[in-house]
């Protein structure tokens, strides 16, 4: 079974404070993770991917990949209200023709207070 | 360009009833997909689609049917509905799904109740 695992939240942060998001997932072979935010009654819209080892910025929004440990996460710098949203991690651990599928976690709900 | 369309916005429909949710892209992309979101959770796959004329089985198909004639539309059927099938559907569009960085982008959803 291949699974996607993130806390549920509600996490909840000041504004300004830095927002740590996390997933594991199970499939060691997986190639490229990707966070996606979900406003409430909203689509899912795409934040950022990964697929190296390490660290990658954009803005405020840091993804960050450990594939030994089977661990991505997500910081979010200087938090906003406007953050305050549902943070899905998506896996992609399709292979050949499923190549475009993603597994989604649950997603957590960040709240941040002004 | 509009992007993922879905038809209907909402939808009640009745225990044994059939229905067919509408999806048009008009990005040119090859792959689409059909997803189930239940609250609380995170989005399944139902069916997919990597150009017109093939279509595959995803994460919980049963119930649900699918055809792909056109590389724009992807609509998605269900027949005899069931109250297990309430949920928010929501259709989605990648360019290749073969990129590690390709973007899936979604529809703004349909939500279905069948009680």
């Amino acid at each position: 079974q291949k699974e996607v695992e993130q806390n549920s939240g509600p996490l909840s942060v000041p504004e300004g404070a830095i927002a740590s998001l996390n997933c594991t997932y199970s499939d060691r072979g997986s190639q490229s993770f990707f966070w996606y935010r979900q406003y409430s009654g909203k689509s899912p819209e795409l934040i950022m991917f990964i697929y190296s080892n390490g660290d990658k910025e954009d803005g405020r929004f840091t993804a960050q990949l450990n594939k030994a440990s089977q661990y991505v996460s997500l910081l979010i710098r200087d938090s906003q209200p406007s953050d305050s949203a549902t943070y899905l991690c998506a896996v992609n651990m399709g292979y050949g023709g499923s190549q475009g599928n993603l597994i989604f976690g649950k997603g957590t709900k960040l709240s941040v207070k002004p | 360009n509009a992007g993922v369309t879905q038809t209907p916005k909402f939808r009640i429909l009745k225990i044994g009833q059939s229905m067919t949710l509408q999806c048009t892209q008009d990005m040119n992309h090859n792959y689409m997909y059909w997803y189930r979101q239940d609250p609380g959770m995170g989005l399944k796959l139902i069916y997919y689609s990597v150009g017109a004329g093939i279509t595959d089985k995803g994460e919980v198909p049963n119930g649900y049917n699918v055809s792909r004639s056109t590389t724009e539309d992807f609509p998605l059927r269900l027949e005899l509905a069931a109250p297990s099938q309430t949920s928010v559907y929501f259709c989605a569009s990648s360019r290749t799904g073969r990129s590690s960085s390709d973007e899936q982008y979604f529809g703004p959803g349909t939500r279905l109740t069948v009680t």
